[in-house]
């Protein structure tokens, strides 16, 4: 199985901060690297697709970058709705795996 | 305007069944991949069970396999999960989701609002 590990697993930042969020894989995985994020109470919302697309709707400070094994995702400037748990998620091979997560919370 | 409504959660006994729904509009129903995510409490996302896309193949993790079974009516546009011999680790909150036409892959753009399975004694 592809394991995937996110770091920081908690980040602390304020209004207007530039964030960057990195996912590694154990193994290649091409650029077949999804980014969700969710906050509390609601399901995880599509951000970016295949590591640096962009979801229709999803606002331009969102970017993802990345491919083989190293991925990041970067909130260009942070906003109040930007506060949540990020995860990353491989869907090069079967069994699917996400991230930990990252919680990005007001410092 | 694509929509995912869950139905079917509740509390039952270790060993025990249950089965989910995911009754689903807005998009073609009988040829788009769907899946099943859980997410036990205060933990992160796992994935639970992938149905293909325009065929019926299914995949599962070996954490439910030989437990767990999806399927789908397309007659009625609903996605379902049987779920058998539950243990109290598939304590969970279950999301379905519907699999991305653009992502070149199963990434999910469109997620249920969730249901709560509770295996206990």
């Amino acid at each position: 199985d592809i394991q995937m590990t996110q770091s920081p697993s908690t980040l602390s930042a304020s209004v207007g901060d530039r964030v960057t969020i990195t996912c590694r894989a154990s193994q290649s995985i091409s650029n077949r690297l999804a980014w969700y994020q969710q906050k509390p109470g609601k399901a995880p919302k599509l951000l970016i697709y295949k590591a640096s697309t962009l979801q229709s709707g999803v606002p331009s400070t969102f970017s993802g970058s990345g491919s083989g094994t190293e991925f990041t995702l970067t909130i260009g400037s942070l906003q109040p709705d930007d506060f949540a748990i990020y995860y990353c998620q491989q869907y090069n091979l079967f069994p699917l795996t996400f991230g930990p997560g990252t919680k990005v919370d007001i410092k | 305007e694509v929509q995912l409504l869950q139905s079917g959660g509740g509390l039952v006994q270790p060993g025990g069944s249950l089965r989910l729904s995911c009754a689903t509009s807005g998009f073609p129903f009988n040829i788009d991949g769907m899946t099943w995510v859980r997410q036990a409490p205060e933990k992160g996302l796992e994935w639970v069970a992938s149905i293909g896309r325009g065929d019926d193949r299914t995949y599962y993790p070996d954490s439910v396999k030989g437990r767990f079974s999806i399927s789908r009516d397309t007659s009625k546009n609903t996605l379902f999960l049987q779920m058998d011999y539950l243990r109290a680790d598939d304590t969970a909150l279950y999301y379905c989701a519907k699999r991305s036409e653009v992502a070149d892959g199963s990434a999910f753009d469109y997620w249920g609002q969730g249901s709560l399975v509770t295996v206990s004694s």
